[in-house]
């Protein structure tokens, strides 16, 4: 069974930089996951990050980069706001029509 | 504006059918460029990609659920359904749909979510 690891948690201070991972039980990630990002506040839909590994949605400020670190994905804040207080998920498609979550990382800023 | 709603009965028996419908406005449900998918998010826990069809009636399940569920598009009513048999109260959750983009695989669009509960 297919696992993807995220942190469970992480802490930033505000202004500070965060990177969170995201890898794969089985293999190193690549961009032929497609890895995207999705951030999610308490009782809110989730609102999408990051997809096709770095490329920003629209509206998303230009503080949330992502990237390939190494054998994982990577989720990159510069200049945390205390609104990026939130859980931030990764998914990676698989292929064959199949997407994993990872179990996702609650980042305080304080 | 393309939107996504969630409806169903909040409530569900144990060993009953779960059945969702999403509605979709401001994009097709035959979008050549789209998928459309469920996710589900049980109370304090993390999301869970549950199944994804495109236009055409391909579908593809997680494999944990892929017994249990269906995922269909009706396209007159521009409509995506779910349906979950025989379930426990590890189905309780929120349950989202989702529109998928077709050549980045991820999730562009979400619905706000229905909150689906399994008791007697």
């Amino acid at each position: 069974q297919t696992v993807v690891t995220q942190e469970p948690s992480f802490s930033v201070s505000p202004g500070g930089t965060v990177t969170l991972t995201c890898g794969l039980s089985s293999d190193s990630v690549s961009t032929r996951y497609f890895p995207s990002w999705y951030q999610q506040t308490p009782g809110q839909a989730a609102r999408t990050l990051i997809y096709n590994t770095n490329t920003r949605s629209s509206g998303v400020p230009d503080r949330f980069s992502g990237s390939i670190l190494g054998n994982k994905a990577a989720l990159t804040i510069t200049g945390a706001q205390a609104d990026d207080e939130s859980d931030y998920y990764c998914v990676l498609y698989m292929g064959s029509g199949i997407w994993v979550f990872g179990g996702g990382t609650r980042l305080t800023v304080l | 504006q393309l939107q996504l709603q969630e409806s169903g009965p909040g409530l569900v028996r144990p060993s009953e059918t779960l059945s969702l419908t999403c509605t979709v406005s401001g994009d097709s449900i035959s979008s050549l460029t789209h998928y459309w998918g469920w996710i589900r998010q049980p109370p304090g826990k993390g999301l869970e990609w549950i199944a994804t069809i495109y236009y055409t009636g391909s579908a593809y399940y997680t494999p944990s659920l892929k017994s249990r569920v269906t995922i269909s598009v009706d396209t007159s009513k521009n409509q995506l359904s779910l349906k979950l048999s025989s379930v426990t109260a590890s189905d309780t959750a929120v349950y989202y749909c989702a529109r998928l983009d077709f050549y980045s695989y991820y999730m562009d669009v979400w619905g706000k979510g229905t909150t689906v509960t399994v008791s007697s």
